[in-house]
């Protein structure tokens, strides 16, 4: 059964401090998608990133970048020089390839706050 | 930018009520989702919808839940009698091939009464 752990409930940084939040993930799969999306507090879902099982390359866009170690089960997202429009609920989905399961399992998510 | 619209932003309703949610996903989509999240707690799979029919459901979605795309581009989830523990915030996803990302709509929030 696929599951997603995000062990951090809550974080506070002040402005212009980098973060990390942390993701790990189970699954019997060899085939395999990892997600991460931000819920402002207007509360829609918004898109990060896709990373697919077979490709461990870190990846960067502009102050994100995120860092899937298939070793350690984890696929964790930095935010570099925070600022106080990234202060959101995080969340981390996967999403098993084998056939008719189509589903994202979330995360419990991580309120990240980012302190003036 | 395409985005996944749903309607209404905001539905009271009293327990036992029939309600049905509408979403509109981006037009060159295939799979069709939707989710929910009670308040404050992670986001639920409810179904998924491909080629006219559901391809997976949860055990949230029970006989009580139903789903149709009753035209090209509109997609619904109907609750038949509602619970007080069906309160949430429901969302619609669309995504353009099963593997690719899904794109969340602004969800609907629904208050049982």
């Amino acid at each position: 059964a696929q599951k997603v752990t995000q062990a951090q409930t809550e974080i506070s940084v002040v402005e212009k401090e980098d973060v990390t939040l942390d993701c790990v993930y189970e699954t019997r799969d060899t085939t395999y998608y990892l997600f991460w999306y931000k819920q402002p507090p207007s509360g829609e879902l918004v898109f990060l990133i896709r990373r697919n099982s077979f490709d461990e390359q870190n990846e960067i866009s502009g102050r994100y970048s995120w860092n899937f170690q298939k070793s350690t089960s984890s696929f964790n997202f930095t935010i570099t020089a925070s600022q106080v429009v990234d202060s959101a609920v995080y969340f981390c989905a996967l999403r098993e390839s084998n056939f008719g399961n189509e589903k994202l399992t979330f995360g419990t998510g991580t309120r990240l706050t980012i302190i003036p | 930018e395409p985005e996944v619209t749903q309607t209404p932003s905001h539905q009271v309703t009293q327990m036992g009520q029939e309600v049905i949610l509408r979403c509109v996903p981006i037009s060159n989509h295939l799979y069709f989702y939707w989710y929910r999240q009670i308040l404050g707690q992670k986001v639920e799979f409810l179904v998924s919808f491909y080629n006219n029919e559901i391809s997976e459901k949860s055990e949230i979605f029970d006989d009580q839940f139903s789903v149709e795309r009753p035209d090209g581009s509109n997609f619904t989830l109907k609750i038949r009698s509602t619970k007080l523990e069906d309160s949430a915030m429901y969302f619609c996803a669309s995504s353009e091939a099963e593997e690719y990302e899904q794109y969340f709509g602004p969800g609907t929030r629904l208050t049982v009464t």
